[in-house]
């Protein structure tokens, strides 16, 4: 079974502050993880996958398998980022199968 | 092409009654995934199709659910008998190759 888990519901910081949204997975294989993030009235989209070693919009997320985890970080924080952030994955290297979410976490960056 | 569409916005229907929705994904994505979201939850999978073909049904999604997807373009979920506990955000997305969910707006439905 996959599995999602992020512990923060709410995550609060001073703009210009660094972030850490954490993340941390369950799965037997080699999964594919997601960050999606949904801005106020806005629809769910895409942040940044693992596979592509990307930063989109300062944010980064660096896949450890050792402690399974996949925390999105942001060092200085903008009253833009404001949002709902979920975690994601997926069991198929191509990301085409079914992706588990986790539960999400509020970011509210504070001016 | 806008994106993904899915009609309606909002729907609220009475206990009993049955609702259909519908998606619209983008052109060229050949796979579409149905989720359901409810308030302070993350999405969960209901089931997904390549083409026309549904390759996987959730658990979740009961007897009282069916999707289809008859061309391999536009899809929709039926939902029979509805329950108060049907009240969610459905959500649509589509994809294609290594792009990940291109996710539409979403579907709300309020039974009474």
């Amino acid at each position: 079974a996959q599995r999602v888990t992020q512990p923060e519901k709410l995550l609060s910081v001073f703009k210009g502050a660094p972030v850490e949204l954490k993340c941390n997975y369950s799965y037997s294989g080699s999964p594919e993880l997601f960050w999606y993030v949904q801005y106020s009235r806005q629809r769910l989209q895409l942040l940044l996958r693992h596979i592509s070693r990307e930063s989109i919009k300062g944010f980064t997320a660096d896949l450890n398998k050792g402690e399974t985890s996949f925390h999105l970080k942001k060092p200085f924080a903008q009253e833009e980022d404001s949002a709902m952030y979920y975690c994601a994955l997926s069991g198929d290297p191509g990301g085409y199968q079914k992706v588990t979410f986790g539960t999400g976490t509020k970011l509210q960056v504070i001016p | 092409d806008t994106g993904v569409s899915q009609d309606p916005r909002h729907k609220i229907t009475k206990r009993g009654q049955n609702v259909t929705f519908r998606c619209d994904p983008i052109s060229e994505h050949n796979r579409l995934y149905w989720y359901r979201q409810t308030l302070g939850q993350g999405p969960e999978f209901l089931t997904y199709f390549q083409n026309e073909a549904q390759l996987e049904k959730s658990r979740l999604l009961s007897d009282r659910f069916s999707a289809e997807r008859p061309k391999g373009s536009f899809s929709t979920l039926e939902i029979q008998r509805t329950e108060q506990g049907d009240s969610a955000m459905y959500l649509c997305a589509s994809s294609l190759g290594l792009s990940g969910y291109t996710f539409g707006s979403g579907t709300r439905l309020t039974v009474v």
